[in-house]
This record gives C-alpha cells, structure tokens and sequence, in this order.
C-alpha cells in the first residue's frame, strides 16, 4: 500500500541550529513534492514545491532535497529560530493525478 | 486580499444531526479542495472541484458526505447522520488554477464536535 511517512516524534533543537525533517514514501511516482508549515488552529501554509526532477531546492533559510532512488525528501531549516516552531509536513502528488497526499506532519520545537 | 475564509470556525453536534460547513475561495480560484484533519494526523483528502469539471470524490469516507460548489465559488461540505468518528478538523483550501503545482492556498478549518 502507497504510505508517507514522517518522524511522529517531535523534534527539538536548539535555536541557531539546523533542523532537518524527513519525508520517506513507499509505493508512489510523485510528479512533485511540497512542504506545508502549521502552526497550531490554523490551516497549512505552503513552503516549497520541488519536482521529480529536481535534486534541491532553496528559499532563503529553506533546503528542500529530493531523491527519487531513496525515495525521500529531506526539509531542513537553517540558522533555526523559535518562530521556526512548527508541524512541518509534506505532500506528494503522483504523476497521474491532481491531489496532494500528505504526510502526518512533524512537530518542530526551536528552543532559545 | 482576502484569503480563504470557512464558517463556522466551531461546530458542536450531536450524533446522528446533519451539519454544513461552508468555504469561500480566493476570488477567481478555480479549483478547491476539501479536507479533514483528526487530531494529530496528516490531513486526508476528501473531495476537488476543479472549474466546470466534475468534481473528484475519490476521498470522501462515506455516502453521508457530499459537497457542493456553486456558481465556481462558494462550497459547501455536508454531513449526514454525524457519527463521533467525524470529529476533525475540516480545512478548505483553493489554488488559481493548473493544481497540484499551483500552490494551494487554506483557510484556517472548521472544528468538528460530534457528541
């Protein structure tokens, strides 16, 4: 069966510090990759869109990788901030379709 | 501008009422997403409507929902007979066109309460 999987366990760092996420799939083609952040009592909030053919990705202090072999994308977050706390999740759209499938999101916690 | 708005931002209900949760697009978007969102989990897709086309109701869990988009704006999301196993979070979003590239745009949720 077609899975999305991202670390359930919160993840804490120290501010300053990079952050790196994780986004492993199994049973997809994604056509495309995108990362949503969510604070809490609010809908997602898009991040980055990075395509099958595309190994990187960045916008200001974002990384977005994407190793179709591996099956996997990595988000990291430089020079974190506690503003940068946050669920993080990803989504993946297959290459015959037009929905997003997300992941169940991985809680970030910058401390100060 | 605006972004997406959803009413009401709370529903409590009791079991076996029927709700309705409404969404309203940015303006001259074309397509619109349905989803819910239980607690602590990724968000499931329910239901899209894309401009005139049909819309895509693979998602939706049960016969008991329907959604409705009127006029290519305005959608609203119907609840029949709530079970507790509807309490979620219902979030709405909209993308200007060509999804999923596009970037799709939420609004901030309904809050679903079944009793």
């Amino acid at each position: 069966s077609q899975k999305i999987e991202q670390n359930s366990e919160a993840l804490n760092i120290q501010e300053g510090k990079t952050a790196t996420l994780t986004c492993n799939y199994t049973n997809y083609s994604p056509a495309y990759l995108q990362w949503y952040r969510q604070d809490p009592g609010r809908g997602p909030v898009f991040l980055l869109l990075i395509r099958e053919n595309e190994k990187e990705k960045r916008k200001e202090r974002l990384k977005v990788t994407f190793d179709t072999t591996l099956k996997q994308s990595l988000f990291h977050i430089t020079a974190s901030q506690p503003a940068d706390s946050a669920t993080y999740l990803c989504a993946l759209v297959p290459n015959a379709g037009n929905m997003l499938t997300f992941g169940g999101g991985t809680r970030l916690m910058v401390k100060p | 501008g605006a972004g997406v708005s959803q009413s009401p931002s709370n529903k409590v209900t009791e079991k076996g009422k029927d709700v309705e949760l409404r969404c309203d697009p940015i303006s001259g978007h074309t397509a619109l997403y349905w989803y819910r969102q239980s607690l602590g989990q990724g968000l499931e897709f329910l239901i899209y409507f894309q401009g005139n086309s049909a819309p895509d109701k693979s998602g939706l869990p049960s016969d008991r929902f329907s959604a409705e988009r009127t006029g290519g704006s305005v959608s609203t999301l119907t609840i029949q007979r709530t079970q507790q196993e509807d309490s979620a979070v219902y979030l709405c979003a909209s993308s200007l066109n060509l999804p999923p590239t596009d970037t799709q745009y939420f609004g901030p949720g309904t809050r679903l309460t079944v009793l």
